[in-house]
């Protein structure tokens, strides 16, 4: 299991950012995609959750009408767009392969900085 | 919701066993069988520990321990040794949104 992420982005306030999760060596119809951020020498925050097969969606509450996950069955790859940044939002970005309640493999991160 | 409780640190000697706990809610930790434990070194990814509170992910050495009881949580470290000290976060599903939620972390020193 494999998951390979974008590289870093620098964003200016109000912007958006999207980060992508290209999965390979197993099935990716049939897994959950979640994504979790880690701001620098802070813990680790939930996003949210993409079900692959389908594209059902679920995030928290806190980011609710700013983060928008998508996928793309035909090229086994997730998506991650976080819009109106603020500094606060400056973090490692991960996607990480499992199923509705567990996070099992990781991606390697994005970092994301947000700075005028 | 709101983040799960854990202590911010904790330590032991080489040899010793420590507990780490995670405290949640009936809507989360003490309402489902899901907590899972992740292990962090400095600059590196999570790695799972511990899913579905007590069971370990093959390769994870069996020092490694989960357990639950009521709205709490546990992680039990036994034979410390130099190279578990690391952060520790809880994970839990959240029936309230059918999503998760984190602990705070807890850095684990071996002193």
């Amino acid at each position: 299991v494999q998951l390979v992420q974008s590289g870093a982005e620098v964003k200016k306030p109000g912007a958006s950012v999207k980060v992508s999760c290209k999965a390979s060596g197993y099935t990716f119809i049939g897994y959950y995609i979640h994504w979790v951020r880690q701001a620098p020498g802070q813990g680790l925050e939930w996003l949210g959750w993409i079900n692959t097969n389908g594209g059902h969606t679920n995030y928290a509450q806190k980011f609710q009408g700013r983060v928008t996950l998508t996928r793309d069955t035909s090229i086994t790859t997730a998506y991650m767009e976080l819009s109106s940044l603020r500094s606060d939002d400056t973090a490692v970005y991960y996607c990480v392969r499992g199923v509705e309640w567990e996070l099992r493999y990781w991606g390697q991160g994005t970092l994301v900085t947000v700075s005028s | 919701q709101s983040a799960l409780t854990q202590p911010p640190s904790a330590s032991g000697s080489p040899g010793q066993s420590v507990t780490i706990s995670c405290t949640g809610t009936s809507s989360d930790v003490g309402g489902y069988y899901y907590v899972s434990w992740y292990q962090q070194h400095p600059g590196k990814v999570p790695k799972l520990m511990i899913y579905e509170v007590t069971k370990r992910p093959s390769g994870v050495p069996d020092r490694f321990s989960g357990s639950k009881s009521g709205n709490t949580a546990s992680l039990t470290v036994s034979g410390l040794q130099a190279e578990d000290e690391a952060d520790y976060y809880c994970y839990s599903y959240s029936g309230s949104n059918n999503g998760g939620v984190f602990g705070g972390g807890t850095k684990l020193t071996v002193l």
